[in-house]
């Protein structure tokens, strides 16, 4: 069965420190692919990153950057020097096909990320 | 253009009413989505329309009616809700993968902004 934990449900940091939300899957596939989305209050799931399962090198994109590491089945997501727009709920989710129906996501349940001033 | 909209943004019905949601994407996608969500808890997958062809159900009550009239729009029809339906509806969108495809889920959805729905 594929399956996404995300452990931590809130985390509250003050601005400027950093901070790691984590990200557990379980797949029996051998190439898959996994997501990051924002969900800031306004309710709109802001996509944030696509990575294979192939491409093990760690991304980076400004303030933030992920560590994908296949071996413990991990995809972790860190903000450097967070800001308070940074408050917001974190998915993680894992990309499952259905043969001759459709592709859906599998979402963790979550991490809500408070940056406080 | 990465947008997906939603109408309208909030809905406040009554469990007699008869109500829709709107959903609109010009990215050329032709898959589409319809998400529901709690508070405090991830979206729920409901629909998925690939090709303007119903491809999942998600074992969704009949009052929830799905339509594709075209590529780029979606609808949500609402009927005889019950106050547990009130929720966040999310619409998203991504490029189609035809029937019979094997191999991994890799499109990336793009959601819209959804649609706060308070039954009563």
């Amino acid at each position: 069965a594929q399956k996404v934990t995300q452990a931590q449900t809130e985390i509250s940091v003050v601005e400027k420190e950093d901070v790691t939300l984590d990200c557990v899957y379980e797949t029996r596939d051998t190439t898959y692919y996994l997501f990051w989305y924002k969900q800031p209050p306004s309710g709109e799931l802001v996509f944030l990153i696509r990575r294979n399962s192939f491409d093990e090198q760690n991304e980076i994109s400004g303030r933030y950057s992920w560590n994908f590491q296949k071996s413990t089945s991990s995809f972790n997501f860190t903000i450097t020097a967070s800001q308070v727009v940074d408050s917001a709920v974190y998915f993680c989710a894992l990309g499952k096909m259905i043969y001759n129906q459709g592709g859906k996501l599998i979402f963790g349940q979550g991490t809500e990320l408070s940056v406080k001033p | 253009d990465t947008e997906v909209t939603q109408t309208p943004k909030h809905l406040v019905m009554g469990m007699t009413n008869k109500k829709s949601l709107k959903c609109e994407q010009h990215m050329g996608h032709r898959a589409m989505y319809w998400y529901k969500q709690k508070a405090k808890k991830p979206p729920e997958l409901m629909f998925v329309y690939s090709y303007e062809k119903l491809s999942i159900n998600e074992s969704v009550p009949s009052r929830f009616s799905p339509e594709c009239p075209n590529s780029s729009l979606l609808n949500l029809h609402l009927h005889a809700l019950q106050p547990e339906d009130s929720a966040l509806y999310l619409c998203a969108s991504s490029q189609g993968e035809r029937a019979g495809t094997s191999g991994r889920f890799r499109k990336t959805q793009y959601f819209g902004p959804g649609t706060r729905l308070l039954v009563l």
